[in-house]
């Protein structure tokens, strides 16, 4: 199975800063990724899918890049709602696999 | 509206088992894949099985594979999990979500249930 390695695991940041995740996979998955967002006691949240598309309703502030086996989802300028949990995923190859997640915290 | 309604968790034994249903509503359940997702609690997502439109291919994760077979009724709109030889390590919530694009074999887990609780002790 291709294995998705997220970094950091966890980071703090403040509201107003710009915050990175990446995520690397085992072996190339083109642009087959999705970034999923989740909230304590809630179900996750689609936010990108295929490296960049942005989901509806997904504000402007996240973006996706990359290709391979390296992407990253960039939030711009972070705001009190996008502290949460943050997943890729990967649906090149069966079994589809998740990253294990970065936790953004208040600082 | 999209409602997914989980059922079936509960408190099982190592070794038994379990059936999972997840009840549909509000888009034409038949063009759309299935997934169930995990998650162990305090853990991540772990993606565990998906399942065609038609109940076409159905894939599993490598955890599971071999003791856990998802199915659907398209008639009833509901999807199923069976789970069999149950692990301790299969305690968790177990989402059921829908795809997001109609007509694929499976793109993304879009819409998401609100899980059901699997514990597996002794």
């Amino acid at each position: 199975a291709i294995q998705m390695t997220q970094s950091p695991s966890s980071l703090s940041a403040s509201v107003g800063d710009r915050v990175t995740v990446t995520c690397r996979a085992s072996q190339g998955i083109r642009d087959n990724l999705g970034w999923y967002q989740q909230k304590p006691g809630k179900a996750p949240r689609l936010l990108i899918s295929a490296v960049s598309d942005l989901q509806t309703g997904v504000p402007s502030r996240f973006s996706g890049s990359g290709s391979g086996t390296d992407f990253t989802l960039t939030i711009s300028s972070l705001q009190p709602e996008d502290f949460a949990t943050y997943y890729c995923l990967q649906n090149y190859n069966y079994p589809w696999t998740f990253g294990q997640g970065t936790k953004v915290e208040v600082k | 509206e999209v409602q997914l309604v989980e059922s079936g968790g509960g408190v099982v034994k190592p070794g038994g088992s379990l059936r999972l249903s997840c009840a549909a509503s509000g888009f034409t359940f038949d063009d759309y894949a299935m997934h169930w997702v995990r998650q162990r609690p305090g853990k991540g997502l772990e993606w565990v099985s998906l399942i065609g439109g038609g109940g076409s291919a159905p894939f599993y994760a490598d955890s599971v594979r071999g003791r856990f077979t998802i199915s659907r009724d398209n008639s009833k709109n509901f999807l199923f999990l069976q789970m069999n030889s149950l692990r301790s390590e299969d305690t968790g919530l177990y989402y059921c979500a829908k795809d997001i694009s109609p007509y694929n074999s499976g793109w993304y887990p879009h819409s998401w249930g609100q899980g059901t609780l699997v514990t597996v002790s002794s």
